[in-house]
């Protein structure tokens, strides 16, 4: 099965800095790759997706990259702000079948 | 608005107890996914469905057991709960083909 690892485990960045979670899967079949946030409390929500025909997707702060050949693909938050503060999960998925989640990355932003 | 629900958000339950926590989505989802979150934080899949009348063992043994009668409803129920159930449960929903995952906003079990 897929298996996808996640760093790192935690993240503290100034306000304003950029954040960087990375993610890797082993799975050449997965094509679709969520990105998740979890604030304290809730469910994770999606935040940001991308499908293995596109290399990079934006959406205002938060961009993902994806590089297919390397089996790897990054989160991106520029200008961050305390109430980024969340833990972080990625995911990979084949088709839309069964997620396999990576281990979650707790994001702390200091005001 | 969350289109998927989870009931009760927090439990305490004694040891022995017979418990059933609920989960319901709206959205015509047919597929539905159990996951027990440790402190840790890490997802780990129980259970899940691919629709009515289907439901299978995750990655994680669980002693839960899980139905689908209908569609928008999928129960995870303990017969008899000990402090190892202890745990964060979220409730999770998608859609064949097109789209990633809605979760709701989990129960937080704790059996004394």
């Amino acid at each position: 099965g897929e298996n996808v690892e996640q760093h790192p485990s935690t993240l503290s960045v100034q306000e304003g800095d950029s954040a960087v979670i990375k993610c890797t899967y082993s799975d050449s079949a997965s094509n679709y790759f969520p990105w998740y946030k979890q604030e304290l409390g809730k469910g994770p929500q999606l935040i940001i997706d991308i499908r293995s025909n596109v290399g990079e997707k934006k959406d205002q702060r938060i961009a993902v990259t994806l590089n297919k050949t390397a089996k790897h693909f990054s989160l991106h938050i520029t200008e961050t702000q305390p109430e980024d503060s969340a833990v972080y999960f990625c995911a990979a998925s084949g088709n839309f079948n069964k997620f396999y989640f990576g281990s979650g990355t707790k994001l702390n932003v200091k005001p | 608005e969350a289109d998927i629900y989870q009931t009760p958000r927090y439990l305490v339950i004694g040891t022995g107890k017979k418990i059933t926590l609920e989960c319901s989505q709206t959205m015509g989802h047919d597929k539905m996914y159990w996951y027990q979150q440790d402190p840790g934080m890490e997802l780990h899949l129980i259970h899940y469905s691919y629709g009515v009348n289907s439901t299978e063992k995750g990655d994680l043994s669980s002693e839960s057991t899980v139905s689908r009668i209908r569609t928008e409803h999928f129960p995870l129920t303990l017969e008899s709960a000990r402090p190892s159930h202890t745990s964060q449960y979220l409730c999770a929903s998608s859609l064949t083909g097109r789209s990633g995952y809605t979760f709701g906003s989990g129960t937080r079990l704790t059996v004394v």
